[in-house]
């Protein structure tokens, strides 16, 4: 069964600051996603992420994937007020069930 | 536009009473699926649903049945909804179940009383 682990679950960071968001799953898992989710919002997807190595960017976002450290980064660049939300990666293995993690909740402060 | 519709936004509704969430997407997807938010929990799938006529269990399958008659639609009963199935439901779909980018409804309130 996977196992899907993010950290940190609150992160509070200055205008302009990197950061980044870990997401750890238990075990072999062929594809990451993540998502966003606004204050009272639905989920609106980021990234697919779906072979080891995969690297994908838009805007102050960036997403990796390591199969081999079972780990998927997202990687915060510079960060405005706008990207406050949280954020989600989920993993599936083998099967088409879908597994999330918690959720970082992130806000960025003046 | 490409969008998932679920119906009612908003449900409150008692103990016993039968209940189904509609879910249509416009996107001729395959993969279909339906998920619970509650606090401190995250999302956790229920079913999920591979194309017409072929569903599965997610993590949390228990109260809940589905159907996939058509490709467009993924509706979600609840036969005898209890207090503990008070949660946001979201509909969810993408291409496919293995590859795709996921599309959100925009979620289902509902209360059991």
């Amino acid at each position: 069964e996977l196992k899907v682990e993010q950290n940190p679950l609150f992160l509070s960071m200055q205008e302009g600051k990197n950061y980044t968001i870990y997401c750890n799953y238990s075990t072999t898992s062929d594809r990451l996603y993540w998502y966003r989710q606004d204050p009272g919002k639905s989920l609106e997807s980021l990234f697919v992420l779906l072979s080891n190595g995969a690297v994908k960017q838009e805007g102050r976002l960036m997403a990796s994937l390591d199969t081999k450290a079972r780990l998927s980064t997202l990687h915060i660049t510079a960060a405005v007020h706008d990207l406050s939300a949280t954020y989600f990666c989920a993993g599936g293995a083998g099967s088409y069930q879908l597994t999330f993690g918690k959720g970082t909740k992130l806000s960025v402060i003046p | 536009e490409a969008q998932v519709t679920q119906n009612p936004r908003y449900l409150i509704t008692v103990t016993g009473k039968k209940l189904t969430v509609t879910c249509s997407q416009n996107m001729n997807h395959e993969y279909m699926s339906w998920y619970r938010q509650d606090p401190g929990l995250g999302l956790r799938q229920i079913y999920y649903s591979m194309n017409v006529e072929v569903t599965d269990k997610g993590d949390v399958p228990e109260g809940y049945k589905v159907s996939r008659k058509e490709k467009r639609n993924f509706p979600l009963i609840l036969e005898s909804p209890s207090p503990n199935q008070t949660s946001l439901y979201f509909c969810a779909s993408s291409l496919s179940g293995t590859s795709g980018r996921g599309f959100f409804g925009p979620g289902t309130r509902l209360t059991v009383l």
